[in-house]
């Protein structure tokens, strides 16, 4: 087991760029949790999928945001024509039916 | 609406003291509850959780937290906090369903001074 794995740690881009992130869960787990989680804040949920299907979207994943886990094991999270307001940190997680959700460490995504 | 209260946004101890950090919740029925725990730059670590059974539940690093119904409360305990338990702490929940997806409250951030 080792754990759920982000990158990259941190990525800087100007607005209007495009970025992708990157999750790798735990390999026995079917499920995948987008959260993303702003200063002085607890993380807020943004996308679920069990395997490869998406079942849930936040109202917060506003059509510039897609995520997608093509084979049922890493996800990827886009966010097109970032915005400042983008900057935040964003946190995958993983679980299977009888486990908690483990997080990674996090993508922090800055925008200037 | 299924939500997460932490009263307090800023706690500061001692080391060596005890420490309560609360936890309120609103569900419908019983939820299953979390503690997670992170570090500056990090991810959450699980300290502890509460599906169902008895109510005072044992978790990593000598924490421990409480379920009382009648209170709609989740409090998380340490009887002797160490320097290195300085941290932000989340209390977070979900309902019965398939999706494990967890509603979080908005942290206890802990200070423990020398």
């Amino acid at each position: 087991d080792t754990g759920v794995s982000q990158n990259p740690r941190h990525k800087i881009t100007k607005r209007g760029q495009n970025v992708t992130f990157r999750c790798d869960p735990i390999s026995e787990h079917n499920r995948l949790y987008w959260y993303r989680q702003t200063l002085g804040q607890g993380p807020e949920f943004l996308t679920y999928f069990q395997n490869e299907a998406q079942l849930e979207k936040s109202r917060l994943l506003s059509d510039r945001f897609s995520a997608e886990r093509p084979k049922g094991s890493f996800s990827t999270l886009e966010i097109q024509r970032t915005e400042q307001g983008d900057s935040a940190m964003y946190l995958c997680a993983s679980s299977s039916i009888d486990s908690p959700l483990h997080f990674g460490n996090g993508t922090r995504l800055t925008v200037t | 609406a299924q939500s997460v209260t932490q009263p307090d946004i800023h706690i500061t101890v001692s080391e060596g003291a005890s420490l309560e950090l609360r936890c309120n919740y609103s569900y419908g029925a019983t939820p299953y509850l979390f503690w997670y725990v992170q570090s500056p730059g990090q991810g959450l670590q699980l300290l502890l959780k509460y599906f169902s059974g008895d109510t005072l539940v044992q978790g990593i690093k000598g924490f421990e937290a409480e379920f009382k119904r009648s209170q709609s409360s989740f409090n998380l305990r340490k009887p002797s906090v160490h320097w290195s338990d300085a941290a932000e702490y989340f209390c977070a929940g979900r309902g019965g369903g398939s999706n494990y997806k967890l509603t979080f409250g908005k942290g206890t951030l802990l200070t423990v001074n020398p």
